[in-house]
Protein backbone atom coordinates (compact mmCIF):
# COMPACT_ATOMS: atom_id res chain seq x y z
CA UNK A 1 0.00 0.00 0.00
CA UNK A 2 1.51 3.60 -0.77
CA UNK A 3 2.43 5.83 2.10
CA UNK A 4 0.10 8.43 0.26
CA UNK A 5 -3.01 7.76 -2.25
CA UNK A 6 -4.48 9.75 -4.15
CA UNK A 7 -7.43 9.02 -7.42
CA UNK A 8 -5.31 10.03 -10.23
CA UNK A 9 -8.13 11.55 -12.66
CA UNK A 10 -8.41 13.00 -14.88
CA UNK A 11 -11.53 15.31 -13.00
CA UNK A 12 -13.02 17.47 -16.40
CA UNK A 13 -15.70 19.97 -14.83
CA UNK A 14 -16.84 23.13 -16.68
CA UNK A 15 -16.31 26.25 -15.31
CA UNK A 16 -18.05 27.19 -11.90
CA UNK A 17 -18.29 23.59 -10.84
CA UNK A 18 -17.55 22.88 -7.31
CA UNK A 19 -14.92 19.57 -7.75
CA UNK A 20 -13.37 17.78 -4.70
CA UNK A 21 -10.28 15.73 -4.07
CA UNK A 22 -9.36 12.99 -1.46
CA UNK A 23 -6.60 11.78 0.16
CA UNK A 24 -5.32 8.72 2.11
CA UNK A 25 -2.29 8.54 4.30
CA UNK A 26 -1.02 5.42 5.75
CA UNK A 27 1.26 6.20 8.63
CA UNK A 28 -0.90 7.39 11.70
CA UNK A 29 1.75 9.07 13.08
CA UNK A 30 2.18 11.92 10.17
CA UNK A 31 2.06 15.17 11.36
CA UNK A 32 1.61 17.96 8.98
CA UNK A 33 -0.33 18.06 5.69
CA UNK A 34 -0.64 20.52 2.74
CA UNK A 35 -1.94 20.16 -0.51
CA UNK A 36 0.49 21.85 -3.23
CA UNK A 37 -0.68 22.48 -6.80
CA UNK A 38 1.99 21.22 -10.00
CA UNK A 39 1.41 22.97 -13.80
CA UNK A 40 2.74 20.62 -16.68
CA UNK A 41 6.30 20.35 -16.70
CA UNK A 42 6.62 23.07 -13.73
CA UNK A 43 7.53 22.77 -9.86
CA UNK A 44 5.06 22.33 -7.33
CA UNK A 45 3.54 25.53 -5.80
CA UNK A 46 2.14 25.38 -2.01
CA UNK A 47 -1.62 25.86 -2.51
CA UNK A 48 -2.64 25.43 1.48
CA UNK A 49 -1.81 23.52 4.72
CA UNK A 50 -3.98 21.89 6.35
CA UNK A 51 -5.36 21.83 9.85
CA UNK A 52 -7.23 19.62 12.32
CA UNK A 53 -9.69 22.38 12.51
CA UNK A 54 -10.22 22.50 8.48
CA UNK A 55 -9.64 26.19 6.60
CA UNK A 56 -10.62 27.79 4.01
CA UNK A 57 -8.60 30.27 1.32
CA UNK A 58 -11.13 31.88 -0.56
CA UNK A 59 -12.50 29.48 -3.35
CA UNK A 60 -10.46 26.24 -1.79
CA UNK A 61 -11.47 24.72 1.62
CA UNK A 62 -9.20 21.72 2.92
CA UNK A 63 -10.26 19.63 5.74
CA UNK A 64 -8.25 16.86 7.96
CA UNK A 65 -9.71 13.79 9.29
CA UNK A 66 -7.00 12.22 11.13
CA UNK A 67 -9.24 9.13 11.99
CA UNK A 68 -10.00 7.85 9.11
CA UNK A 69 -6.46 9.45 7.73
CA UNK A 70 -7.63 11.58 4.90
CA UNK A 71 -7.51 15.15 3.57
CA UNK A 72 -9.27 16.30 1.45
CA UNK A 73 -9.50 19.74 -0.78
CA UNK A 74 -13.12 21.17 -2.32
CA UNK A 75 -12.70 23.97 -4.83
CA UNK A 76 -15.66 25.95 -5.70
CA UNK A 77 -16.52 28.12 -8.91
CA UNK A 78 -13.84 26.42 -10.78
CA UNK A 79 -12.09 28.62 -13.14
CA UNK A 80 -9.87 27.41 -16.12
CA UNK A 81 -7.16 28.22 -14.32
CA UNK A 82 -7.46 25.67 -11.78
CA UNK A 83 -6.57 23.20 -14.40
CA UNK A 84 -3.19 21.34 -12.82
CA UNK A 85 -2.19 18.47 -10.41
CA UNK A 86 -2.98 18.67 -6.95
CA UNK A 87 -0.49 16.85 -5.06
CA UNK A 88 -1.46 16.14 -1.38
CA UNK A 89 1.60 15.79 0.34
CA UNK A 90 2.06 13.99 4.20
CA UNK A 91 4.81 15.13 6.71
CA UNK A 92 6.16 13.14 9.24
CA UNK A 93 9.06 11.27 11.22
CA UNK A 94 10.81 7.89 11.08
CA UNK A 95 14.61 8.63 11.97
CA UNK A 96 14.45 11.80 10.08
CA UNK A 97 11.58 14.49 8.55
CA UNK A 98 10.17 13.04 5.39
CA UNK A 99 7.25 14.84 3.12
CA UNK A 100 5.65 12.48 0.97
CA UNK A 101 4.08 12.96 -2.21
CA UNK A 102 1.07 11.31 -3.98
CA UNK A 103 0.90 11.06 -7.17
CA UNK A 104 -1.49 14.03 -7.48
CA UNK A 105 -4.96 14.29 -9.27
CA UNK A 106 -5.50 15.85 -12.35
CA UNK A 107 -8.28 18.33 -12.77
CA UNK A 108 -8.96 19.64 -15.93
CA UNK A 109 -11.69 22.55 -16.08
CA UNK A 110 -13.89 23.39 -19.48
CA UNK A 111 -15.00 26.09 -21.00
CA UNK B 1 6.19 33.46 0.01
CA UNK B 2 9.84 32.32 0.25
CA UNK B 3 12.02 32.23 -2.79
CA UNK B 4 13.90 29.34 -4.40
CA UNK B 5 15.83 29.39 -7.00
CA UNK B 6 17.89 26.63 -8.96
CA UNK B 7 20.14 26.39 -12.08
CA UNK B 8 20.09 25.84 -14.54
CA UNK B 9 17.21 24.68 -15.64
CA UNK B 10 17.76 22.61 -18.08
CA UNK B 11 20.65 20.17 -19.33
CA UNK B 12 21.40 18.32 -21.84
CA UNK B 13 24.83 16.16 -21.77
CA UNK B 14 26.74 13.15 -23.17
CA UNK B 15 26.63 10.03 -21.12
CA UNK B 16 29.29 9.43 -18.76
CA UNK B 17 29.66 13.56 -17.71
CA UNK B 18 28.85 15.16 -14.90
CA UNK B 19 25.97 17.65 -14.41
CA UNK B 20 26.37 20.02 -11.37
CA UNK B 21 22.89 21.29 -10.41
CA UNK B 22 22.47 24.57 -8.02
CA UNK B 23 19.72 25.10 -5.63
CA UNK B 24 19.48 28.36 -3.79
CA UNK B 25 17.31 30.05 -1.10
CA UNK B 26 17.27 33.79 -1.92
CA UNK B 27 15.36 35.42 0.93
CA UNK B 28 15.68 33.05 3.91
CA UNK B 29 17.99 30.63 5.70
CA UNK B 30 16.99 27.03 5.12
CA UNK B 31 18.80 24.95 7.75
CA UNK B 32 17.08 21.89 5.31
CA UNK B 33 17.10 21.25 1.58
CA UNK B 34 15.45 18.63 -0.32
CA UNK B 35 16.74 17.08 -3.53
CA UNK B 36 13.57 15.34 -5.63
CA UNK B 37 13.34 13.67 -8.94
CA UNK B 38 10.31 13.16 -11.05
CA UNK B 39 9.76 10.92 -14.22
CA UNK B 40 7.30 11.94 -16.78
CA UNK B 41 3.76 10.67 -15.02
CA UNK B 42 5.07 10.18 -11.95
CA UNK B 43 5.02 11.87 -8.47
CA UNK B 44 7.96 13.42 -6.85
CA UNK B 45 9.85 10.80 -5.57
CA UNK B 46 12.33 12.00 -2.43
CA UNK B 47 16.41 11.89 -3.29
CA UNK B 48 18.37 12.82 -0.59
CA UNK B 49 18.18 14.81 2.62
CA UNK B 50 20.87 17.94 2.92
CA UNK B 51 21.43 19.66 6.46
CA UNK B 52 23.74 22.81 6.33
CA UNK B 53 27.36 21.72 7.51
CA UNK B 54 26.84 17.89 7.63
CA UNK B 55 26.00 14.45 5.18
CA UNK B 56 23.17 14.41 3.67
CA UNK B 57 20.81 11.59 4.20
CA UNK B 58 19.67 9.36 0.96
CA UNK B 59 17.03 7.73 0.45
CA UNK B 60 16.74 3.95 0.27
CA UNK B 61 17.95 2.57 -3.46
CA UNK B 62 19.65 6.49 -4.39
CA UNK B 63 22.74 5.47 -4.43
CA UNK B 64 24.96 8.36 -2.45
CA UNK B 65 28.72 7.91 -4.73
CA UNK B 66 26.53 8.60 -7.96
CA UNK B 67 24.21 11.96 -6.21
CA UNK B 68 26.68 13.94 -4.68
CA UNK B 69 25.10 16.31 -2.31
CA UNK B 70 27.26 19.43 -0.63
CA UNK B 71 25.39 21.90 1.25
CA UNK B 72 28.15 24.31 2.34
CA UNK B 73 25.86 27.48 3.63
CA UNK B 74 22.73 28.35 4.93
CA UNK B 75 21.17 29.20 1.62
CA UNK B 76 23.39 27.00 -1.00
CA UNK B 77 23.17 23.05 -2.07
CA UNK B 78 24.27 21.14 -5.19
CA UNK B 79 23.69 17.73 -6.48
CA UNK B 80 26.20 16.57 -8.71
CA UNK B 81 24.98 13.37 -10.94
CA UNK B 82 28.17 11.91 -11.28
CA UNK B 83 28.53 9.53 -14.56
CA UNK B 84 25.40 10.55 -15.82
CA UNK B 85 23.71 7.66 -17.97
CA UNK B 86 20.38 8.33 -20.35
CA UNK B 87 18.17 6.25 -17.24
CA UNK B 88 19.29 9.63 -14.93
CA UNK B 89 17.03 11.59 -17.37
CA UNK B 90 14.28 13.15 -15.23
CA UNK B 91 13.39 16.30 -13.59
CA UNK B 92 15.53 17.42 -10.46
CA UNK B 93 13.79 19.73 -7.91
CA UNK B 94 15.12 21.32 -4.78
CA UNK B 95 13.10 22.47 -2.15
CA UNK B 96 14.05 23.93 0.84
CA UNK B 97 12.45 24.07 4.49
CA UNK B 98 11.34 27.26 6.23
CA UNK B 99 9.42 27.14 9.37
CA UNK B 100 6.74 29.44 10.23
CA UNK B 101 3.76 29.26 13.10
CA UNK B 102 0.53 28.62 11.97
CA UNK B 103 -3.17 27.13 13.94
CA UNK B 104 -2.33 24.43 15.96
CA UNK B 105 1.93 25.19 16.15
CA UNK B 106 4.60 25.65 14.61
CA UNK B 107 4.99 23.82 10.80
CA UNK B 108 7.47 23.51 8.49
CA UNK B 109 6.81 24.40 4.51
CA UNK B 110 8.74 23.77 1.42
CA UNK B 111 9.26 26.34 -1.25
CA UNK B 112 10.40 24.14 -4.41
CA UNK B 113 12.71 25.26 -6.68
CA UNK B 114 11.73 25.61 -10.78
CA UNK B 115 13.59 22.61 -11.13
CA UNK B 116 15.89 21.41 -13.35
CA UNK B 117 15.41 19.06 -16.47
CA UNK B 118 18.21 17.09 -17.32
CA UNK B 119 18.66 15.20 -20.75
CA UNK B 120 21.18 12.67 -21.25
CA UNK B 121 21.93 11.59 -24.56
Amino acid sequence: RKEVEQDPGPFNVPEGATVAFNCTYSNSASQSFFWYRQDCRKEPKLLMSVYSSGNEDGRFTAQLNRASQYISLLIRDSKLSDSATYLCVVRGFSGTYKYIFGTGTRLKVLA
Amino acid sequence: GAVVSQHPSWVICKSGTSVKIECRSLDFQATTMFWYRQFPKQSLMLMATSNEGSKATYEQGVEKDKFLINHASLTLSTLTVTSAHPEDSSFYICSASSRSRASGGATDTQYFGPGTRLTVL
